[in-house]
């Protein structure tokens, strides 16, 4: 069980937007520490598309974008593409159990 | 550009020792603010956050794990080394290291960028 919350899987279709949620509690992303956002294409290593919350690095579209409020986080992407089709982690830090911690993982579908 | 590329044995039987090597080049691990970590994955499952170690050799463990991991760094060589001991069926996983930078005002608030290609460890008899 992970101690940040996502869902297992979601989907949307060509075009659309679909968000992905990562809640925690008040010894992660409540006490106030930031969140990142992976992609894990099938097969391959993680890859890191957002940092700080809401941050993008170089090269990742402008369709994904982050945000954080209270003791949840969210992943948005828009114009869903086919190449996004993906595994989608959270990661914080956990105050608690002094540790880095990731979510579950979210399996995106594009339909 | 930051580059990290894992090597080891690919099977190691109950209760060995798992010895990794992280070998990277872009960056050297004796700057100010930079990390090694890793992380692991077992099939079909999350991600794990398992160590990391920065330019002035302060070492971090996860809780859970402290007991049985080891990180140390070779700064002339560009490798961090980790070893996981009475290795388990249960850690068979696809390990991962990742270059970390600290956030000045927050060092807790590090993520990994790059990650490694990963490298699969089977523990089997």
């Amino acid at each position: 069980q992970s101690v940040l919350t996502q869902p297992p899987s979601v989907s949307g279709a060509p075009g659309q937007r679909v968000t992905i949620s990562c809640t925690g509690s008040s010894s992660n992303i409540g006490a106030g520490y930031d969140v990142h956002w992976y992609q894990q294409l099938p097969g391959t290593a993680p890859k890191l598309l957002i940092y700080g919350n809401s941050n993008r690095p170089s090269g990742v579209p402008d369709r994904f974008s982050g945000s954080k409020s209270g003791t949840s986080a969210s992943l948005a992407i828009t114009g869903l593409q086919a190449e996004d089709e993906a595994d989608y982690y959270c990661q914080s830090y956990d105050s608690s159990l002094s540790d880095w911690v990731f979510g579950g993982g979210t399996k995106l579908t594009v339909l | 550009q930051i580059t990290l590329k894992e090597s080891g044995p690919t099977l190691v039987k109950p209760t060995q020792t798992l010895t990794l090597t992280c070998t990277f080049s872009g960056f050297s691990l004796s700057t100010s603010g930079v990390g090694v970590g890793w992380i692991r994955q077992p099939p079909g499952k999350a991600l794990e956050w398992l160590a990391l170690i920065y330019w002035d050799d302060d070492k971090r463990y996860s809780p859970s794990l402290k007991s049985r991991l080891t990180i140390t760094k070779d700064t002339s060589k560009n490798q961090v080394v980790l070893t996981m001991t009475n290795m388990d069926p249960v850690d068979t996983a696809t390990y991962y290291c990742a270059h970390s930078l600290v956030v000045p005002a927050a060092p807790q608030d590090n993520w990994f960028d790059p990650w490694g290609q990963g490298t699969l460890v089977t523990v089997s008899s």
